[in-house]
């Protein structure tokens, strides 16, 4: 079946652009996650939607950023008036709740290819 | 708040050789474990993980890991080194059954030599 995609897969902006990237989770996951990996750095925790409940925006690094889902799918993360050092690949994963019926793949997650941003 | 912690940035290990990458936690309850590998250009990709059962768990690719909880760690292993084994790995935990428990190390770089 079709994994976690990622759109655009590469994208260079100005600064003081906006720019939405977009995430499509693995059909049925109810959880989803954004993350950012700066270059030769681990994975930073930017935001997990989990069903209807309220996001959790503990990771967003500064109100430049947001992200939105709707339902159980798409997801778009938003960063406004980039910075260079919003220059990073953010990473999108999705993942099958405890209690789902998918025990096999309980809790692990499943990420996307990321899309790498580069901000001038 | 829980923690994970990979005390080495960089493994080197010739071909053939048994190789470990370590990994740390801190977690307040019982912690889901997970290894996960990126490969040069290429995304994330689960390894293996542990969540109850036997401390040994073996995973994709020839690797294993052995959860110990007196010493809060779960090593990474795999007996026979192979040059594509290169890559960046990450030990990651989740605390209970919420989606926002879930941290990850800050990655270890294996190079395979051959």
């Amino acid at each position: 079946g079709a994994g976690v995609s990622q759109s655009p897969s590469n994208k260079v902006t100005e600064k003081g652009k906006d720019v939405e990237l977009r995430c499509d989770p693995i059909s049925g996951h109810t959880a989803l996650y954004w993350y950012r990996q700066r270059l030769g750095q681990g994975l930073e925790f930017l935001i997990y939607f989990q069903g209807n409940s309220a996001p959790d925006k503990s990771g967003l690094p500064s109100d430049r950023f947001s992200a939105e889902r709707t339902g159980e799918s798409v997801s778009t993360l938003t960063i406004q008036r980039t910075q260079q050092e919003d220059s990073a690949v953010y990473l999108c994963a999705s993942s099958q709740t405890p209690g789902g019926r998918t025990s096999a793949i309980h809790n692990e997650q499943f990420f996307g290819p990321g899309t790498r941003l580069t901000v001038l | 708040a829980q923690s994970v912690a990979q005390p080495e940035d960089q493994v080197n290990v010739a071909e053939g050789n048994p190789l470990t990458v370590k990994c740390t936690y801190s977690v307040s309850g019982n912690p889901y474990l997970f290894w996960y590998v990126q490969y040069p250009n290429r995304g994330l990709q689960f390894l293996l993980k542990y969540i109850t059962g036997d401390n040994l768990v073996k995973g994709s690719y020839g690797f294993e890991a052995e959860f110990n909880k007196s010493q809060t760690s779960f090593h990474l292993k795999k007996p026979s080194a192979l040059v594509s084994d290169s890559a960046l790995y990450f030990c990651a935990v989740r605390v209970g059954n919420y989606g926002q428990n879930f941290v990850f190390g800050p990655g270890t770089r294996l190079s395979v030599l051959p």
